[in-house]
């Protein structure tokens, strides 16, 4: 039993191009995460959602767009991809702000 | 925004070696957690601590608020231990952001 799954594992695109990435925990938690980690395996949290609220906005670009339909799901799609894009995207679950659960990555490779 | 500082960046082990990892932070926190990033790049999360002492097994964390710092402690290291080791720390006026150190690298050999 998956905790906390994405998919897809890989994603290799083209420059422009518009992609999404579908994230499910079945932990009954309330509170989702997206955070990319750079070649240099720094993490940055991009977006959360508690109760499929929006409660963390950082500064991404806004081609960057996070949709939770219902508190096990969180999806984030990205338009007009750009080289710099190009990073592991891990999606995150937590009850409240208490331990925090990864899943397995993302790695966006933009050509 | 709130600075977080691991030490050492980088740490070779002798299987079977005891080593410490620090973890500066430089405000108040009210959410603290170390994770784990094996070879395969799975982050795992190894402690919710943001005061005092854990253990779970070979791994024991201690942090104190008070003076801004945490400690992982790995008692007799194996070859599975290997893999990037981060501090991320959470600021009372919110809880739920993360901000990650840069990470401590540890290799066990064997």
């Amino acid at each position: 039993d998956t905790a906390v799954s994405q998919t897809p594992k890989y994603l290799v695109t083209q420059m422009g191009n518009d992609k999404s990435i579908k994230c499910e925990q079945n932990l009954g938690h309330d509170t989702m995460y997206w955070y990319k980690q750079d070649s240099k395996k720094f993490l940055k949290i991009m977006f959360s959602y508690n109760n499929k609220e929006l409660i963390i906005n950082e500064t991404v670009p806004n081609r960057f767009s996070p949709k939770s339909p219902d508190k096990a799901h969180l999806n984030l799609h990205i338009n007009s991809l750009e080289l710099g894009d190009s990073a592991v995207y891990f999606c995150a679950s937590s009850q409240e702000y208490h331990t925090q659960y990864f899943g397995p990555g993302t790695r966006l490779t933009v050509l | 925004g709130i600075q977080v500082e691991q030490s050492p960046p980088d740490l070779i082990l002798q299987e079977g070696a005891n080593s410490t990892l620090r973890c500066n932070f430089s405000d108040s926190v009210n959410n603290l957690q170390w994770f784990h990033q094996n070879p395969w790049g799975q982050l795992i999360n190894l402690f919710y601590i943001p005061s005092g002492t854990k253990q779970n097994g070979r791994l024991s964390a201690t942090t104190v608020a008070t003076e801004r710092y945490s400690l992982l402690y790995i008692s007799s290291s194996q070859t599975t231990d290997s893999g990037v080791y981060f501090c991320a720390v959470g600021r009372p006026s919110n809880d739920y952001k993360l901000s990650f150190g840069a990470g401590t690298t540890v290799t066990v050999r064997a």
